[in-house]
C-alpha cells in the first residue's frame, strides 16, 4: 500500500539559509499535518491543512510557512534557519474529513541539520 | 489543556518478559488514544488505538485499554522480543492534532 512520502530524507543547511521540505500524502487523503521532533523529544505539532486550506496552527515559528497544493502535497518552507531548527520533521496524512480522530499515517521524516 | 504523561525510560527487559508502559492523560471531552512506535532511524508507526472508553486496542501482541475512570491507556505485551526494541509514544487526539507523551525507550535483550 502507498505510504506518505517525504523528501528529502536528509538535509544539511547553514545558519540563516532557507529549506523546503515536501510531503506527498497517501492517495485520496485530504488532510496533512506537520510535526517537529527534536533530539530525544516527542513530536510537536506545527501546522495542518485540510482540503488545501490551513486548518490549525501549533508551535510553528513565524520564520516557517507551509501550504497544501491542488494535488494535496504539502511543502514546509523554513527561512533564516537557526541551530535549534535541527530536528526530524514528520508529515502525516489522514483520509476523512472528521479531523484528527481519524488515524494519522506518518511519513519517514526529513532529518534537517543546521550547521 | 490536553496532555499525556508516560513512564520514563529506558526500560530494559529480557526476551519473553512481560511489558507494561504506563500512560495517563488529561483531556477535555472524549479524545481518541493511540500508541505509536518508532524504531531506530525510522518514522512513527501506529501500533494500536482506541476511540472510546473501555475500548481495547491490540496489534502484534500489544494491548491497551482505554480507561476513562483512571484516565489511562497502559501498553502491555505478554512476551517481548528483541525486535520490539524501540521508542513507544502514547498520544491523544484533540480537536487540533496529536498530543504525544515524551516517549519510553524499550530495550529487549536476548
Amino acid at each position: 500500500a502507498a505510504g506518505v512520502i517525504q523528501s528529502p530524507r536528509h538535509l544539511i543547511k547553514e545558519k540563516r539559509e532557507t529549506a523546503t521540505l515536501k510531503c506527498y500524502p497517501i492517495p485520496r487523503h485530504d488532510t496533512v499535518y506537520w510535526y517537529q521532533q527534536g533530539p530525544g523529544q516527542d513530536p510537536q505539532f506545527l501546522i495542518s491543512f485540510y482540503e488545501k486550506m490551513q486548518s490549525d496552527k501549533g508551535s510553528i515559528p513565524d520564520r516557517f510557512s507551509a501550504q497544501q497544493f491542488s494535488d494535496y502535497h504539502s511543502e514546509l518552507n523554513m527561512s533564516s534557519l537557526e541551530l535549534g531548527d535541527s530536528a526530524l520533521y514528520f508529515c502525516a496524512s489522514a483520509g476523512l474529513a472528521g479531523g484528527p480522530r481519524n488515524e494519522q499515517f506518518f511519513g519517514p521524516g526529513t532529518r534537517l541539520t543546521v550547521l | 489543556g490536553n496532555s499525556v504523561t508516560q513512564m520514563e525510560g529506558p526500560v530494559t527487559l529480557s526476551e519473553e518478559a512481560f511489558l507494561t508502559i504506563n500512560c495517563t492523560y488529561t483531556a477535555t471531552g472524549y479524545p481518541s488514544l493511540f500508541w505509536y512506535v518508532q524504531y531506530p532511524g525510522e518514522g512513527l508507526q501506529l501500533l494500536l488505538k482506541a476511540t472510546k472508553a473501555d475500548d481495547k486496542g491490540s496489534n502484534k501482541g500489544f494491548e491497551a485499554t482505554y480507561r476513562k475512570e483512571t484516565t489511562s491507556f497502559h501498553l502491555e505485551k505478554g512476551s517481548v522480543q528483541v525486535s520490539d526494541s524501540a521508542v513507544y509514544f502514547c498520544a491523544l487526539s484533540d480537536l487540533v492534532a496529536l498530543n504525544f507523551g515524551k516517549g519510553t525507550s524499550l530495550l529487549v535483550t536476548p
